[in-house]
């Protein structure tokens, strides 16, 4: 079966870093994305990983590792606009095309 | 550039009714992806279209149908609408190869009475 966690809920200061892990057990695993979304809005695209490794895109970082099943995105200098929920999504090869399956999103409180 | 629009932003239904809800991509864009995201769950993975045809679909009973038109606005139509149907539906669109970087609409609110 498929499978991704992401903790449901975490909090952090202005100013801070922090890092949000995924982990995922999926067949046909063809890359990881990061997905940012406020509440009461569409999720906007963060970040893309298909190989082991960090990206790098300002204060937002993503990182894979696909022997171990297992992302994380960082973020950096925090401001209060990044409380939001994270969605974790990964691309997996079904019925002999890609498709998406997304973790329960993991929600980002930022405090002064 | 036009984003993802979806229509309409509100949906009340009661249980048993049929539901339609629809999208219009990003310009350029061929695929239009359907998303089912209820309270407290991630996003469920529900209808691919590319190029006016269904390319996958998710784990969901065929109730849950669609079509894609040669502009490549797409419908979703839900038919005997149950309560555990109410949701926001997303739509997003994307350049081909599949699943490339998706695009999200704002979404449809769909409430079933």
């Amino acid at each position: 079966g498929q499978n991704i966690d992401q903790p449901t809920e975490m909090t952090a200061t202005e100013g801070a870093i922090v890092q949000i892990n995924c982990t995922y057990q999926t067949s046909g695993f063809n890359g990881l994305f990061w997905y940012q979304q406020h509440a009461g809005e569409a999720p906007t695209f963060l970040s893309y990983n298909v190989l082991d490794g960090l990206e790098e895109k300002g204060r937002f970082s993503s990182f894979l590792s696909r022997s171990k099943g297992y992302s994380y995105l960082l973020l950096k200098e925090l401001q209060m606009k990044d409380s939001a929920s994270y969605l974790c999504a990964v691309r997996r090869l079904s019925g002999g095309s890609y498709i998406p399956t997304f973790g329960r999103g993991t929600s980002l409180i930022v405090h002064p | 550039e036009a984003g993802v629009t979806q229509s309409p932003t509100h949906l009340i239904k009661t249980r048993g009714q049929q539901a339609t809800l629809r999208c219009s991509p990003i310009s350029g864009h061929t695929s239009v992806y359907w998303y089912q995201q209820a309270l407290g769950l991630g996003l469920q993975f529900l209808l691919w279209y590319d190029e006016g045809e269904e390319r996958n679909r998710g784990n969901f009973p065929p109730r849950f149908s669609g079509r894609q038109f040669p502009n490549y606005s797409s419908e979703l139509n839900v038919n005997a609408l149950e309560l555990e149907d109410s949701a926001l539906y997303l739509c997003a669109s994307s350049l081909p190869p599949e699943m490339d970087t998706q695009y999200f609409g704002p979404g449809t609110r769909l409430t079933v009475l």
